[in-house]
């Protein structure tokens, strides 16, 4: 049974730091593109950012690029967001999803979600 | 980017209805159209990818179709677990994005 778990969501000053972690399970870690979504309250959906199996490949939403950067340790089946400089509108749940492919395609698998409040 | 826009924003209908929602992209993305469903409080659900794919376990009564830039999703009989707001995102360049959203609400 695939399992996507992420964990490090809070309360942080505009201007501050997080870094969220995803551990992921039942599947092959390694062949498949991992990526965070995230929703404000009351809102849509919204890709913020991907990353191939191998970890070399990187993909992010403008608004996100240059202050939030995602990696993968595949020895430990954990995806991870570090997310500087955040801002007021960063305030949404963070979800992570397994790729059905090993490009940025589309999300077969999330976890739960994890709240990320930025507010002073 | 590409931006997509669904409509309508929000309808309500029954048990039994068939329902439509239509997806448009700003440019055509060939069949790379994707379909979710989200309750609730809950993380979003695939339902149909390559804009006309079932995804494994969702049932028959949704379909996908379209190409280019306009595409659908059809609910045939409305049951009453699918009463949610779906979604649709194009994957065929990042950034990868989504529909606004359609909210089914019960008539």
């Amino acid at each position: 049974e695939v399992q996507l778990l992420e964990s490090g969501g809070g309360l942080v000053q505009p201007g501050g730091s997080l870094r969220l972690s995803c551990v992921a399970s039942g599947f092959s870690f390694t062949k498949y593109v991992m990526n965070w979504v995230r929703q404000a309250p009351g809102k849509g959906l919204e890709w913020i950012s991907g990353v191939g199996g191998s970890g070399d490949s990187t993909y992010y939403e403008d608004s996100v690029k240059g202050r939030f950067i995602i990696s993968r340790d595949n020895s430990k089946n954990t995806l991870y967001l570090q997310m500087n400089s955040l801002r007021d509108e960063d305030t949404a749940v963070y979800y992570c999803a397994k790729d059905r492919s090993g490009w940025p395609e589309s999300f077969d698998y999330w976890g739960q979600g994890t709240l990320v409040t930025v507010s002073s | 980017d590409i931006q997509m826009t669904q409509s309508p924003s929000s309808l309500s209908a029954s048990v039994g209805d068939r329902v439509t929602i239509t997806c448009r992209a700003t440019q055509s993305i060939s069949n790379y159209l994707n379909w979710y469903q989200q309750k609730p409080g809950k993380a979003p659900k695939l339902l149909i990818y390559h804009a006309s794919s079932l995804q494994s376990g969702v049932p028959s009564w949704f379909s996908g179709s379209g190409s280019g830039t306009d595409f659908t999703l059809t609910i045939s009989s409305l049951q009453p677990e699918d009463f949610a707001t779906y979604y649709c995102q194009q994957s065929y360049m990042t950034p990868l994005t989504f529909g606004q959203g359609t909210k089914v609400e019960m008539k």
